[in-house]
Order: structure tokens, then C-alpha cells, then sequence
């Protein structure tokens, strides 16, 4: 049981590039998100997703798309990079809103 | 966006000694999250809280949740220098499927 597990664990981007991150879960859970970590900011929400084949807007979407097409992975694109998504980049999951969320361990994402 | 107020944002502490530290929401939770994270690590939940007035333990960590429902309290007895790292509360909104985190404590053990 591996849990949460995010791909890759770092990246290096030219700005305007693409690229896609993965996460994928392996509890059967209902709820994903993704967040991303910058300092002094916390974790921000950027999308979730509440089952497979939805996906719904967090509080910094601008930027990014995501895809659920499957229950146990969930899709995070960059299709245009910029500097200001130099970030590191979290992706978690639950069973049921309200329930414990767990964390994947992170991809740290630099765009020049 | 909403967080999580928590204090202190830092500390430096001698290994042996107590640690406690605070989570305060203008709005009602019905859970709350303590996580820890470790450098170049995602957080790892330390205690779950479902239900106001609940006290958990975790080994040397207990965790309350207030009875207004709007705080929450973590405390570290016998610190150790492996309890270094970022400690996060967090929650979910009521009526939505987020979670909002709080700004974290950064705890230094001094051996």
C-alpha cells in the first residue's frame, strides 16, 4: 500500500513549456486535490477533483488544468509555464469530505 | 483565501521541554488536522480530531479540540531533535469538500 505518490519529484521548466504531473492513490479514495506550497504562503488549493471524471476550481486555478479520468489518478497540466508557478507542489486524497487527507510527497517545480 | 491562524510562527526550544502551540479559526470546524512535514517531505498527519472537547494522544503528542470549535491545541511533551520540522492544523470547510491549512509553527529543538 503505497499510498499517495506523485510524479516526477523535481522539474526544471523553460518558461512557456508544458508539462504534466501525476498523482495516484491507491486507498480507493473518492476526493483529490492539489495544492502547491510556497513560502510564507501555506498550501493553496488549485483544483479538486470529488470523484472520477469531475473536477472543480480551488482558490489559485489561473494557470493550470486538471483530468480525473480514472478514480486513482489525478492529472495536474502546466500547459504555458511562468516563473510564478515555481512552487512546490503537493497532491493529496480522502475517502469523504471531512475525513483525513493524505499527502503525497511533493514535486518541486522550477520554472526559469 | 481563508487559513488558519497558528502560533507561535516559530520557536526554539531546549530537547526535554514541553511544547504547545495553537490553531484559531473565525469559523466552526468539525474536524480537525495536525500534520508534520519534514524538509523536502509532503505533511504526514500526526492527529485526527472529530468531535469538540476531544483530547488525543500519539505517543508523546496530545491534541484537543476546542470546545468553541473554532481552535485547536497540539502539544509535544519530552521534545527530541527529531521533532524539528513545520507543524500544519488544518480542517475542512463545512458544506464544501476543502480543506484550508493553517500558516504553520516551525519548531527548532536545541540538543
Amino acid at each position: 500500500n503505497a499510498g499517495v505518490t506523485q510524479t516526477p519529484k523535481f522539474r526544471v521548466l523553460k518558461t512557456g513549456q508544458s508539462m504534466t504531473l501525476l498523482c495516484a492513490q491507491d486507498m480507493n479514495h473518492e476526493y483529490m486535490y492539489w495544492y502547491r506550497q510556497d513560502p510564507g504562503m501555506g498550501l493553496r488549493l488549485i483544483h479538486y477533483s470529488v470523484g472520477e471524471g469531475t473536477t472543480a476550481k480551488g482558490e489559485v486555478p489561473d494557470g493550470y488544468n486538471v483530468s480525473r479520468l480514472k478514480k486513482q489518478n489525478f492529472l495536474l497540466g502546466l500547459e504555458s509555464a511562468a516563473p510564478s508557478q515555481t512552487s512546490v507542489y503537493f497532491c493529496a486524497s480522502t475517502q469523504w469530505a471531512g475525513d483525513t487527507q493524505y499527502f503525497g510527497p511533493g514535486t518541486r517545480l522550477t520554472v526559469l | 483565501g481563508q487559513q488558519l491562524n497558528q502560533s507561535p510562527q516559530s520557536m526554539f526550544i531546549q530537547e526535554g521541554e514541553d511544547v504547545s502551540m495553537n490553531c484559531t479559526s473565525s469559523s466552526i470546524f468539525n474536524t480537525w488536522l495536525w500534520y508534520k512535514q519534514d524538509p523536502g517531505e509532503g505533511p504526514v498527519l500526526l492527529i485526527a480530531l472529530y468531535k469538540a472537547g476531544e483530547l488525543t494522544s500519539n505517543g508523546r503528542l496530545t491534541a484537543q479540540f476546542g470546545i468553541t470549535r473554532k481552535d485547536s491545541f497540539l502539544n509535544i511533551s519530552a521534545s527530541i531533535p527529531s521533532d524539528v520540522g513545520i507543524y500544519f492544523c488544518a480542517g475542512p470547510l463545512s458544506g464544501t469538500y476543502k480543506y484550508i491549512f493553517g500558516t504553520g509553527t516551525r519548531l527548532k529543538v536545541l540538543a
